[in-house]
């Protein structure tokens, strides 16, 4: 297990087209996380799974996001009609959830420009 | 409102010496507080985790401190090299939640 992989590494669509990224985390972790991280920012909380159930969503995600996480393995992050305002690096990480706190594995992140 | 604050967008220090990074926080209670490196154009790595009921954590040039009456965490790099040059994100875990709050973030540079 390399860690976590996310595909593709840079998109650039044009603004109201739709965009969908993957995320593949450490195959033990049952915790699977979405953020974004804008320039100068620290990641931002998007949503966050635990094995195929999505527990939680930011107010921050518009009904354009949707993610998915199909038996509990890999997730998708779908953007429908991009905006400008949806450049940002996503980030994906993974953990496992226990009784305490564990750090998280991020992937390298995809990043996305809207033109 | 809810705040988490890294003392200062850059930091510039001489190799050698020791690097001091500050995480305060407001209106948040948290079980746990973490500490990341970033560097350009990739995602974040864990270096340490502190409970709230431990003072000090090490881990080898290491070392993290938390006071939760005065809501302050640091984050020290003893004898710093320019590889440790990087941006350092502090995060909160509130346990009432299942995701991290991160700070914005410090990024250090350590001179030759």
């Amino acid at each position: 297990d390399t860690g976590v992989s996310q595909d593709p590494r840079h998109k650039i669509t044009k603004r109201g087209q739709n965009v969908t990224f993957r995320c593949d985390p450490i195959s033990e972790h049952n915790r699977l996380y979405w953020y974004r991280q804008t320039l100068g920012q620290g990641p931002e909380f998007l949503t966050y799974f635990q094995n195929e159930a999505q527990l939680e969503k930011s107010r921050l995600l518009s009904d354009r996001f949707s993610a998915e996480r199909p038996k509990g393995s890999f997730s998708t992050l779908e953007i429908q009609r991009t905006e400008q305002g949806d450049s940002a690096m996503y980030l994906c990480a993974s953990s496992f959830a226990g009784t305490g706190s564990v750090g998280y594995t991020f992937g390298s992140g995809t990043r996305l420009t809207v033109v | 409102s809810q705040k988490i604050e890294q003392n200062s967008e850059a930091l510039n220090i001489q190799e050698g010496k020791t690097a001091t990074l500050t995480c305060n926080y407001t209106n948040y209670s948290p079980a746990y507080l973490q500490w990341y490196r970033q560097d350009p154009g990739r995602g974040p790595v864990f270096l340490l985790l502190i409970r709230e009921n431990e003072k000090e954590k090490r881990k080898e040039r290491l070392k993290v401190t938390f006071d939760t009456t005065l809501k302050q965490s640091l984050f020290h790099i003893t004898a710093s090299q320019p590889a440790d040059s990087a941006t350092y994100l502090c995060a909160l875990d509130m346990r009432s939640q299942g995701n991290l709050i991160f700070g914005k973030g410090t990024k250090l540079s350590v001179k030759p």
